[in-house]
This record gives structure tokens, C-alpha cells and sequence, in this order.
């Protein structure tokens, strides 16, 4: 069975600076996609990244961007330029390539500082 | 696009009685509707996958005779809890699906507070 690990509860980032959050998974699958998933206050749960397995570039939005290490298992979000809106339970998720469900990580609390 | 509310937004019951929470895909059909539950701060956790037509799909712990799913139309999926108690207070998010697997998205409902006196 797929695993999403998330090991930091917690993470604070100072306004207009650049935050990375962590995230490890476990499969046997070569094809897949990887998410990160943004749950603000409100609870409404935005997706604010994807990336496919087989792509080897990394995916990027605007200020956000994925350290994809395929090999490692290893797809960390950075976070560039931080805004008070940032602040959020972060999760990163996995997906097979011919299945529907996700699978969670654990989640991250992130805190901006003004 | 790619819109999914759900309805009511916060519900009380009382012990013993039933609540039923809809999951409506807006903009486009859903072949495929999950139900997820979460404590706070913790994360989503998968009770369910509905597909139009056909009888949901439990994930294992999860008691399909308490929590009833409906996925009666490619729009619409129900959740009712049965005889609810205070231990099923819970946040229920749903999410849908337009393709099964592939590159489908799924994208998230705004959630339903359940709390039960």
C-alpha cells in the first residue's frame, strides 16, 4: 500500500520569505501523480500543485514549486515570497496512475509572521 | 468551473437520529464521489468511493450500515449518518471526480460541521 509521510507538524515563515515543506512517499508504482492540497481556515481544501511521475520537470505556479526526486521518493513544496494567505494546514498527496483515490499525508500547520 | 457544494454547511442532531449530508458536482458530472472525515487538525481520511450507479465502496474500519451513500445521478451524492452519536461528530468533506482515474482532478467540497448533542 502507498504511504505519504509528512514528519513536521509545524512551520513558521516569516512574511516575503521562501519556506520549504517536506513530504516522502512510499509505492511500487512507476506512474503516478503527486499533489499538494491547501486547507485555509475556511476548511475548503484548494489544490495548489500537481505533478505526473513521468514528467522529470519540476512543476511550478507562480510562487509556488516542487522539488520532484523521483528516486528519493521525495516531493517537497516551496514556497517563494510568502504571504499572510499562505497561512494553512499544507497536504501532500498520492494518486496511482489508473486510480482514483488519494492518499494523505499527515498534513503540516504552517504559520505566516508579519 | 469545476465547482462541488455541499449542503447543509453545519448541522446539529440529536443522539439517536438521522442527518443526510448532499455532495452536488455544480459544473460538470462525476463519475466517481469520495467522502472523507476529519478531526481537526488531523488529516482526511477515506470513508467511501461512489461510483454513479453502483453501490459505494467502504474502506476498511468504516461501517457501511451506519453511514449510508447514494450516488444516485452524476451530479449528486448522498451521505446519511444513521442514528448518529456524539462520536460521529465530525467534519465530512466530499470531493468528485469527472474521469475515473487519469488525469481526473478531484476537487473538494467546502466540508459539512456535523455535531451531535
Amino acid at each position: 500500500a502507498q504511504t505519504v509521510t509528512q514528519s513536521q507538524p509545524e512551520m513558521s515563515v516569516q512574511e516575503a520569505e521562501t519556506v520549504t515543506l517536506s513530504c516522502t512517499y512510499d509505492t511500487s508504482e512507476s506512474d503516478y501523480y503527486l499533489f499538494w492540497y491547501k486547507q485555509p481556515p475556511s476548511r475548503q481544501m484548494i489544490l495548489v500543485i500537481r505533478q505526473e511521475a513521468y514528467k522529470q520537470q519540476n512543476a511550478t505556479e507562480n510562487r509556488f514549486s516542487v522539488n520532484f526526486q523521483k528516486a528519493a521518493k521525495s516531493f517537497s513544496l516551496k514556497i517563494s515570497d510568502s504571504q499572510l494567505g499562505d497561512a494553512a494546514m499544507y497536504f501532500c498527496a498520492y494518486r496511482g496512475f489508473s486510480d482514483s483515490k488519494l492518499t494523505f499525508g499527515k498534513g503540516i500547520t504552517l504559520s505566516v509572521r508579519p | 468551473g469545476a465547482v462541488v457544494s455541499q449542503h447543509p454547511s453545519w448541522v446539529i442532531c440529536k443522539s439517536g437520529t438521522s442527518v443526510k449530508i448532499e455532495c452536488r458536482s455544480l459544473d460538470f458530472q462525476a463519475t466517481t464521489m469520495f467522502w472523507y472525515r476529519q478531526f481537526p487538525k488531523q488529516s482526511l481520511m477515506l470513508m467511501a468511493t461512489s461510483n454513479e450507479g453502483s453501490k459505494a465502496t467502504y474502506e476498511q474500519g468504516v461501517e457501511k450500515d451506519k453511514f449510508l451513500i447514494n450516488h444516485a445521478s452524476l451530479t449528486l451524492s448522498t451521505l446519511t449518518v444513521t442514528s448518529a452519536h456524539p462520536e460521529d461528530s465530525s467534519f465530512y468533506i466530499c470531493s468528485a471526480q469527472a474521469l475515473a482515474g487519469g488525469p481526473g482532478e478531484q476537487y473538494f467540497g467546502p466540508g459539512t460541521r456535523l455535531t451531535v448533542t
